[in-house]
C-alpha cells in the first residue's frame, strides 16, 4: 500500500483548545476519510472528502482535500474530553484495488 | 438501521490452530473489506470482496483467506496460527467500491 505519514502522533491539550492533525502521501489519492476511534472499537467515520480543495465541517470538526491531492488535514475546535481517542486518516489512490490506506494515527489526550 | 456487525468478539487460539472470524455488512452494502490492527499499529489491509469474489487482498501470507456469501457477509479465515497474528481484525462495509466504508467493532484474535 501507500505510505501515509500522519502527523502528529501524540496530542495532550487541555479543554477547550483547537487541534490540528494532518497526514501527507507520496501518492496523489482521489479520496480522503477521517475515522475516530475509541478503545476497543472499531474506526468510526467522521468526515469524507473527495475533491482536491474540498472543506467540509461535521459539527466542531474541519477537514480538507489539500489541492496537491497529497495531503489533508482535520481540525477541532474547542476540544472536549470525549474527543479523545486515536485518529486516522485514509486515502484511496486512484487504481485498481481501491483499499484504503491508513495513517498510523494521532492519540488525542484531553484533560479538563 | 444496524451497522457492521462481527463474531466473535473476541477468539483465543493456540499456535497452529485455525481461526474463523466473521462480518455482516450493512444491509444493502456490497463489498466487505478486512483489515488487521495489531497492537500500537495503524491498520494494514488484508482482503476486499464484492459481490462474492475477491477483488484485492493486502501484503499478507495465503494462509490468510475468507471468502463472502450471497448475503454478502463475509468470513475470514487464518490458518496455521502464529502469535504475531494476534490483533484486532476490523471488518468494514461500502455501499459500492467508491463509497466511504463503514467498521466493525472488531474481533480480538489472541494467539498463544
Amino acid at each position: 500500500g501507500q505510505q501515509l505519514n500522519q502527523s502528529p502522533q501524540s496530542m495532550f491539550i487541555q479543554e477547550g483548545e483547537d487541534v490540528s492533525m494532518n497526514c501527507t502521501s507520496s501518492s496523489i489519492f482521489n479520496t480522503w476519510l477521517w475515522y475516530k476511534q475509541d478503545p476497543g472499537e472499531g474506526p468510526v467515520l467522521l468526515i469524507a472528502l473527495y475533491k482536491a480543495g474540498e472543506l467540509t465541517s461535521n459539527g466542531r470538526l474541519t477537514a480538507q482535500f489539500g489541492i496537491t491531492r497529497k495531503d489533508s488535514f482535520l481540525n477541532i475546535s474547542a476540544s472536549i474530553p470525549s474527543d479523545v481517542g486515536i485518529y486516522f486518516c485514509a486515502g484511496r489512490v486512484p487504481s485498481p484495488g481501491y483499499a484504503l490506506n491508513f495513517g498510523k494515527g494521532t492519540s488525542l489526550l484531553v484533560t479538563p | 438501521e444496524a451497522g457492521v456487525t462481527q463474531s466473535p468478539t473476541h477468539l483465543i487460539k493456540t499456535r497452529g490452530q485455525q481461526a474463523t472470524l466473521r462480518c455482516s455488512p450493512i444491509s444493502g452494502h456490497t463489498s466487505v473489506y478486512w483489515y488487521q490492527q495489531a497492537l500500537g499499529l495503524g491498520l494494514q489491509f488484508l482482503l476486499w470482496y464484492d459481490e462474492g469474489e475477491e477483488r484485492n487482498r493486502g501484503n499478507f501470507p495465503p494462509r490468510f483467506s475468507g471468502r463472502q456469501f450471497p448475503n454478502y457477509s463475509s468470513e475470514l479465515n487464518v490458518n496455521a496460527l502464529e502469535l504475531e497474528d494476534s490483533a484486532l481484525y476490523l471488518c468494514a462495509s461500502s455501499s459500492n467500491t467508491y463509497n466511504e466504508q463503514f467498521f466493525g467493532p472488531g474481533t480480538r484474535l489472541t494467539v498463544l
